[in-house]
């Protein structure tokens, strides 16, 4: 169990341009979470992913946002003319439930932007 | 929709004394209660969890949370806090009843310092 990770760890960008992340999840996670972090806030949800299909974004994910999980395994996220409200951590979460048991969610370290 | 409330965004806590770090809910479903922890410049890990039957939770650290339904509170307790505790404590609920969608909804976290 390597964990998940996130690729990049920082990101520094001009406003206006194009920045994308990926995420590895656990091997054997189905279920894939983005969630969006800014200073002095809990995490919030993005959107969600089982396998390949995503199910659900939130209303938070613009038209500028845009997430693929091709084949079920690792996610991007994109985000398209970035601005700077969008300088945040971004955070990925996998998970394999397990029955009807509420799953844990095992997070990756981030990936911080920042757009100047 | 669920809110998840954690009033006190900072807590100095001398070394081997107790804490409590309130955390409160609002949601107009069933809802499983979580807590997970961030330390210095690593990701989210599961402190512990509510699903159901005894309302008292214990993490392998010591730390134990209890679930009380009237006052909808779920409440994280040490009674002897250690230097390496100090990290960001996030309260979480997930609607029990979506079970193919467990996204987290977060409090905005308690910064828990403990003091030598």
């Amino acid at each position: 169990d390597t964990g998940v990770s996130q690729d990049p760890r920082h990101k520094i960008t001009k406003r206006g341009q194009n920045v994308t992340f990926r995420c590895d999840p656990i091997s054997e996670h189905n279920r894939l979470y983005w969630y969006r972090q800014t200073l002095g806030q809990g995490p919030e949800f993005l959107t969600y992913f089982q396998n390949e299909a995503q199910l659900e974004k939130s209303r938070l994910l613009s038209d500028r946002f845009s997430a693929e999980r091709p084949k079920g395994s690792f996610s991007t996220l994109e985000i398209q003319r970035t601005e700077q409200g969008d300088s945040a951590m971004y955070l990925c979460a996998s998970s394999f439930p397990r029955g009807r048991s509420a799953e844990t969610q095992y997070f990756g370290p981030g990936t911080r932007l920042l757009v100047l | 929709a669920q809110s998840v409330t954690q009033l006190d965004s900072q807590v100095p806590v001398f070394e081997e004394a107790p804490v409590e770090l309130r955390c409160n809910y609002s949601s107009s479903v069933s809802v499983y209660l979580f807590w997970y922890v961030q330390y210095p410049n690593q990701g989210l890990q599961l402190l512990l969890k509510y699903l159901s039957g005894s309302t008292l939770v214990e993490s392998i650290n010591g730390f134990e949370a209890e679930f009380n339904k009237s006052q909808t509170s779920f409440h994280l307790r040490k009674p002897s806090v250690h230097i390496s505790d100090t990290a960001e404590y996030f309260c979480a609920v997930s609607d029990k009843s979506n079970f193919g969608n467990e996204k987290l909804t977060f409090g905005t976290g308690t910064r828990l310092t403990i003091i030598p």
